[in-house]
């Protein structure tokens, strides 16, 4: 399994700002995921990150909403620009494991925009 | 797309009964299916998977078994402990589609001692 450590784990945000979240793995893993946790709800695919391209967004989610960085294999970074109280959830990264099915999560970071 | 149904949304049991959530699939194309544990403040941690290849599959308390004809996969855990108490969450996905799981809408379980 991997380890995943998520930065901040927790924030308080403005309106209007911007909060960069980062996610660190033990090892080198070729997909990394961001998912979105609305309160007391499910998870949804933000989008999937690849080193060396760009990010692939579902549907209902946007790059300038969203940028997200992937510069190497351990590491990414998911940014939630121009903040509304609507962005208030938990931001969870994943990575694959070993086998390409299994999936394994970030703590989560809990974002709350006043 | 694929959409997942999960029931029911709360389980309260008593510890050391048993606990069951299901779970519904609508694409036929899904051939993975893993189950998550969530405690309060942490991420989704796997606790077991099955593949369509197979029906049943068992882990000690925890069992899950899949029923491709009816696109249903259910979650069995015996002997509840307090321990098991959070939110279980169940998904779907295409085995070419890493990370690309549909979650349902998770089930919290709540075992009193």
């Amino acid at each position: 399994s991997a380890v995943i450590s998520q930065k901040p784990s927790r924030d308080i945000c403005q309106r209007g700002t911007s909060l960069t979240i980062q996610c660190q793995v033990d090892s080198q893993v070729t997909m990394m995921f961001w998912y979105r946790q609305q309160p007391g709800q499910s998870l949804t695919l933000i989008a999937t990150a690849n080193q060396g391209s760009e990010a692939t967004y579902e549907s209902g989610f946007v790059i300038d909403k969203f940028p997200i960085s992937r510069p190497n294999l351990t590491f990414s970074t998911l940014t939630v620009s121009n903040m509304s109280p609507e962005d208030s959830s938990i931001y969870l990264c994943s990575v694959d494991g070993q086998d390409i099915n299994e999936q394994y999560f970030g703590p989560g970071t809990r974002l709350t925009v006043t | 797309g694929e959409n997942v149904e999960q029931h029911p949304s709360t389980l309260s049991v008593q510890e050391g009964d048993s606990a069951v959530i299901k779970c519904t699939y609508s694409d036929s194309a899904s051939n993975y299916f893993p189950w998550y544990k969530q405690e309060l403040g942490k991420g989704p941690q796997l606790i077991i998977d099955i593949r369509s290849n197979v029906g049943e599959k068992k882990d000690q308390r925890i069992a899950v078994t899949l029923n491709k004809t009816a696109k249903h996969f259910s979650l069995h855990i015996t002997e509840t402990q307090p321990e098991d108490s959070a939110v279980y969450f169940c998904a779907a996905s295409i085995e070419t589609n890493a990370g690309k799981s549909t979650f349902g809408d998770g089930t919290t379980l709540t075992v009193k001692p």
